[in-house]
Parts: structure tokens; C-alpha cells; sequence
């Protein structure tokens, strides 16, 4: 399979744990985006890598957040210290960084806090 | 065929029906359109995009039209199919890379045989 890959698919937690989930993008890929989706609602970008450059991060990405792309391929989206509100699908995205700049989503996390 | 004027939170078709799902987007400086089609417990699947200098663009089965004017997009199936039911997603970006996709409010397509 040549598509963006992502683990665990589900995860349960408890509330303040902290979680990693992975990201394998397309092999060619430079770019890799992060985003949050919860039920009823379009996905909302949360941050972004060109190789392993962190170049952009929403207002949504609180400090309990952190994203690393150490080597330009694979990315890790941790969360520390979990809340219920943060139980959502979490969906990677990959992209040549060419414009026009189609991105291509992974199956996603799905997050539930408890 | 079915088609709504405005966004719709859901919209049902019959097998083999033409579907047109609309999309408002908010940003009179983006360039670039993305739809998406998902499927429950899945990530978004591309399906068409279109640039700003382009008012339509066809794929199989698929036709997406952009109206700048009225900053409107959207997405024509043809014969539509018990496949085809999931949410579809507009999808705009500024400079068309590098930048975040905003997606507008999904709309569920629901095809009965």
C-alpha cells in the first residue's frame, strides 16, 4: 500500500495520560500536515512539516501538543496530559509541496478520553 | 436529478440519479478547490480539484464548477451510485500549496437502490 498509513487506528485513553500516534506519509512526499476532526465537522488544520521543518501551527495546537517530523519521513503527533475534549479523529495528510497542492489523507486516529 | 441551491446538510438520491452538492466558501483570496468524499471511520479520499483560473472541470462520472463571482463550488455526479453515499467536503487554500486546507460544512449523500 503506496498511501499515507497511520497507528494506531483507535485509541482509548484516560484522562491525563499522554498518547503518540504516527504518521507514515507517501514515500515522495515533502510535505505532511496534521489535522483534528470531530463528529459532524470538517477536518481543521493543526500544523505542518516541509521535511522536517515545523512551518506552520494553529491557534488550536495548545501547548499539551507537540508534533516532530525528525528525519523528513514519518511524523509523531503527541498529546500530553489528555482531556476529554480532545477526543477526536486525528488525520494526516501529505502532499509533494507543488503547486496546484493536493493532499492525501491517511485512515486517521480515532481518540477517545475517558 | 437532485440538486440544491444552497448547502444541505444531507441530501438523498435514487440510484442512478444525477447529484449536485453545493459548497460556499469563505475566502475571496483562495485559488485552489479540493472535493473529498469520506466514508465513515475513513480519512478523506480526493476526488476532483480545480484551480481559480478554471470555472470547470470534469473527471469520471465527476464535474466540479467554481463561480468566483458568488464565491461558489460545486460538485456534479453522474448516475449516482449506492458507492458514491458518504460525506463530501469542500476543501480551499490560499497560493495553492503550502498552506492549510479549510473545509466547509460536509455534506451526507445518501443513494438508495
Amino acid at each position: 500500500d503506496t498511501g499515507v498509513s497511520q497507528n494506531p487506528r483507535h485509541k482509548i485513553t484516560k484522562r491525563g495520560q499522554n498518547v503518540t500516534f504516527r504518521c507514515d506519509p507517501i514515500s515522495e512526499h515533502n510535505r505532511l500536515y496534521w489535522y483534528r476532526q470531530t463528529l459532524g465537522q470538517g477536518p481543521e488544520f493543526l500544523t505542518y512539516f516541509q521535511n522536517e521543518a515545523q512551518l506552520e501551527k494553529s491557534r488550536l495546537l495548545s501547548d499539551r501538543f507537540s508534533a516532530e517530523r525528525p528525519k523528513g519521513s514519518f511524523s509523531t503527533l503527541e498529546i500530553q496530559r489528555t482531556e476529554q475534549g480532545d477526543s477526536a479523529m486525528y488525520l494526516c495528510a501529505s502532499s509533494w509541496g507543488l503547486a496546484p497542492e493536493t493532499q492525501y489523507f491517511g485512515p486517521g486516529t480515532r481518540l477517545l478520553v475517558l | 436529478g437532485e440538486s440544491v441551491g444552497l448547502h444541505l446538510p444531507t441530501l438523498s438520491v435514487q440510484e442512478g440519479d444525477n447529484s449536485i452538492i453545493n459548497c460556499a466558501y469563505s475566502n475571496s483570496a483562495s485559488d485552489y478547490f479540493i472535493w473529498y468524499k469520506q466514508e465513515s471511520g475513513k480519512g478523506p479520499q480526493f476526488i476532483i480539484d480545480i484551480r481559480s483560473n478554471m470555472d470547470k472541470r470534469q473527471g469520471q462520472r465527476v464535474t466540479v464548477l467554481l463561480n468566483k463571482t458568488v464565491k461558489h463550488l460545486s460538485l456534479q455526479i453522474a448516475a449516482t451510485q449506492p458507492g458514491d453515499s458518504a460525506v463530501y467536503f469542500c476543501a480551499e487554500s490560499v497560493n495553492q500549496a503550502g498552506t492549510a486546507l479549510i473545509f466547509g460544512k460536509g455534506t451526507t449523500l445518501s443513494v438508495s437502490s
